[in-house]
């Protein structure tokens, strides 16, 4: 079965600094999704990636998947408290499905 | 509009006790999905049901797992009898199949706790 790690599993920045998250998957991916959850919510997602070397962006987060389709990053710009929470990765089973398994998250916390 | 819900948002129950959580999807969507968040093992999908059918309920831990979608707006999952090992939180998710957009609509979780 497919797994999907991510790395770090914590981390813990100052407002302004740069982040990234990686998520790596043990199988080519069909589709690449980051969500975030606010704790104690549900999650919400953020952007989809399904070619290999494509790059999307919302506001300050720049998602990235790699040529082979096996990896993908989550970069966010000059953090704010607002980016705080647990980014997660998931991914599809096969195309044309909705159906996803989840990374372990990476939880983030952006202090002033 | 309204989101999905999700209800109880808190259970607290003793071993053996029967639980059940009960979800409403998005109006529209054909989709549903039940997955189950621990500190342990991250978010793992239980079951996922298509046009109120179950497709894929691999994820079901066990016999004490039971879900039902008996139309499409309404959704229960049944934990019987419930043991401590349980305890997480347990979330529903629709989507409208065929978009392929991966944008699962999540609700806000029923946090269950079994003593």
């Amino acid at each position: 079965s497919q797994e999907l790690e991510q790395s770090p599993q914590s981390l813990i920045v100052q407002e302004g600094k740069n982040l990234t998250i990686n998520c790596t998957s043990s199988k080519t991916l069909y589709g690449l999704y980051w969500y975030k959850q606010k704790y104690g919510e549900g999650l919400i997602f953020l952007m989809m990636l399904q070619k290999g070397g494509e790059e999307k962006s919302h506001e300050k987060i720049t998602a990235k998947l790699d040529e082979k389709k096996q990896q993908s990053s989550l970069h966010i710009t000059a953090s704010q408290p607002s980016h705080a929470g647990i980014y997660l990765c998931g991914a599809a089973q096969s195309y044309n499905t909705d159906k996803l398994i989840f990374g372990t998250g990476t939880r983030l916390q952006v202090f002033p | 509009d309204a989101g999905v819900i999700q209800s109880p948002r808190h259970e607290v129950t003793e071993m053996g006790q029967e639980v059940t959580l009960r979800c409403k999807p998005i109006s529209g969507h054909n989709s549903l999905f039940w997955y189950r968040q621990t500190m342990m093992r991250g978010l793992e999908l239980l079951i996922y049901f298509n046009n109120n059918v179950p497709i894929d309920d691999s994820g079901m831990p066990e016999d004490r797992f039971s879900a039902k979608m008996p139309n499409a707006s309404f959704s229960t999952l049944k934990i019987q009898p419930s043991e401590p090992r349980d305890s997480a939180v347990y979330f529903c998710a629709s989507s409208t199949t065929g978009q392929n957009t991966g944008e699962l609509f999540f609700g806000e979780g029923s946090r269950l706790t079994v003593l």
